[in-house]
């Protein structure tokens, strides 16, 4: 079964230092991957997705993720965080067979950044 | 990236009446529409896939006769629920998508149901 695991149910940094929010994913396959960001009592937003090539994947907001097949991972990072940054993050992933409709999502983590 | 519009963003209603939700992608045609619920410790559950001029796919656990979806164009999702009660007072979401594989969904803003 597909599935999406986001182990850490919170993160905390300090504003400036390097972010890193964790997703590791089960697919058959070679899925396609996404982060998204959710503000409160807002919709989520897109931040980046993997399709193909590059492992290393730029967004928005000076957001990247890294792309690692050998362990299924996809991991959302910042080298400097902001405070605004703030917020819940949504990994998840589609599938490119059959099931391509379906979107998994993580849990979630939420990240704090302090001043 | 392309817009959902969700609406309304907030609704307070009484037991036992109904409340009806829509989305609209306003930019492209969202052959998929997704309905998520999501609870106080953040997760989302998917509640039902919809696609266009049939019938939705309903998770596990859902009651179809409850949430009632319609995705009547290639523009419009409703969801509707039904005789509400006090404990499907919660966020729900609504996404949309296209048929590639490869791009992402977009999510409306979502509406906060309050049931009283």
């Amino acid at each position: 079964a597909q599935s999406v695991a986001q182990p850490e149910d919170q993160v905390n940094v300090a504003e400036g230092n390097p972010l890193t929010v964790k997703c590791t994913y089960s697919v058959s396959g070679n899925p396609y991957l996404f982060w998204y960001v959710q503000y409160p009592n807002r919709g989520l937003q897109f931040l980046l997705k993997y399709i193909t090539g590059d492992n290393l994947v730029k967004g928005s907001y000076g957001f990247e993720a890294e792309f690692n097949k050998s362990q299924t991972s996809f991991h959302l990072k910042k080298p400097s965080a902001l405070v605004s940054d703030s917020a819940l993050y949504f990994c998840a992933v589609r599938d490119r067979g059959y099931n391509f409709n379906k979107f998994y999502f993580g849990s979630g983590t939420k990240l704090n950044v302090k001043p | 990236g392309a817009v959902v519009s969700q609406h309304p963003s907030r609704v307070i209603c009484k037991s036992g009446t109904s409340v009806k939700i829509e989305c609209r992608s306003l930019d492209f045609q969202a052959t998929t529409m997704f309905w998520y619920r999501q609870f106080p410790k953040k997760s989302l559950m998917l509640m039902a896939t919809s696609n266009e001029g049939s019938k939705a796919t309903y998770e596990q656990g859902v009651e179809k006769d409850k949430f009632l979806i319609n995705h009547a164009s290639l523009t419009l999702s409703t969801l509707t629920v039904t005789s509400a009660h006090p404990e499907d007072s919660s966020f729900y979401i609504c996404s949309a998508s296209s048929d590639s594989p490869n791009t992402e969904a977009f999510f409306g803003q979502g509406t906060r149901l309050t049931v009283v």
